[in-house]
């Protein structure tokens, strides 16, 4: 059975430094792969997403991604944070042959402080 | 473009009553609709997927006569939750797709049930 894992459920970040989340799928192939930030009020935003190509993948808000199949993770990195990316940030999966139903990971909270 | 909005944001409901909760997609046509519920502090569940004119097809676990899913036009899929409980106090969130196209849903800002 295919599962998402976000190892870190909260993360504690100041605001300029680095940031890098987590995540590792497991599937019997390459899935397509993506992240979404959920603010209160505010629907699942995607941020990017990975199906096939070059496996650095480059989203919004200066966010990227890089898929490495020999670790089945595709863990999420943000060189400088700002206080705006405080939010909850979630990694999901969907097969190729089932793109609609995403899968979740638990998701990571990413607190910013000053 | 791709705004998807749910109605209402939040609801109170006492227990036995029912609920319905709107989703719509504003500026584009979804063949496909999902329902989620997130429970706090846990992630998203996909609870089913509804075609338009066509019957939702529901994932293991979830009752198909509790959380009635219709999805009659290109722009609008409904959850009723039916005689609710307690224990159906949740956030649930719909998505949209568009058609033939295999990648992104677009998330609607969810709807917050309690039940009391």
């Amino acid at each position: 059975a295919q599962s998402v894992t976000q190892p870190d459920i909260h993360i504690t970040v100041s605001e300029g430094a680095s940031l890098e989340l987590r995540c590792n799928y497991s599937y019997g192939a390459t899935p397509y792969l993506f992240w979404y930030v959920q603010s209160p009020g505010q629907g699942l935003q995607l941020l990017l997403k990975y199906f096939s190509g070059d496996t650095l993948v480059q989203g919004i808000k200066g966010f990227e991604a890089e898929f490495k199949r020999s670790q089945s993770s595709f863990n999420l990195r943000k060189p400088s944070v700002h206080w705006s990316d405080a939010a909850e940030y979630f990694c999901a999966v969907a097969g190729t042959d089932s793109w609609g139903k995403l899968q979740f990971g638990a998701g990571t909270q990413v607190v910013v402080t000053p | 473009g791709a705004v998807v909005s749910q109605h209402p944001s939040r609801v109170i409901c006492k227990s036995g009553t029912s609920v319905k909760i709107e989703c719509r997609s504003l500026d584009f046509q979804a063949t496909t609709m999902f329902w989620y519920r997130q429970f706090p502090k846990q992630s998203l569940m996909l609870m089913a997927t509804s075609n338009e004119g066509s019957k939702a097809t529901y994932e293991q676990g979830v009752e198909k006569d509790k959380f009635l899913i219709n999805h009659a036009s290109l722009t609008l899929s409904t959850l009723t939750v039916t005689s609710a409980h307690p224990e159906d106090s949740s956030f649930y969130i719909c998505s949209a797709g568009r058609g033939g196209q295999a990648d992104t849903q677009y998330f609607g800002p969810g709807t917050r049930l309690t039940v009391l």
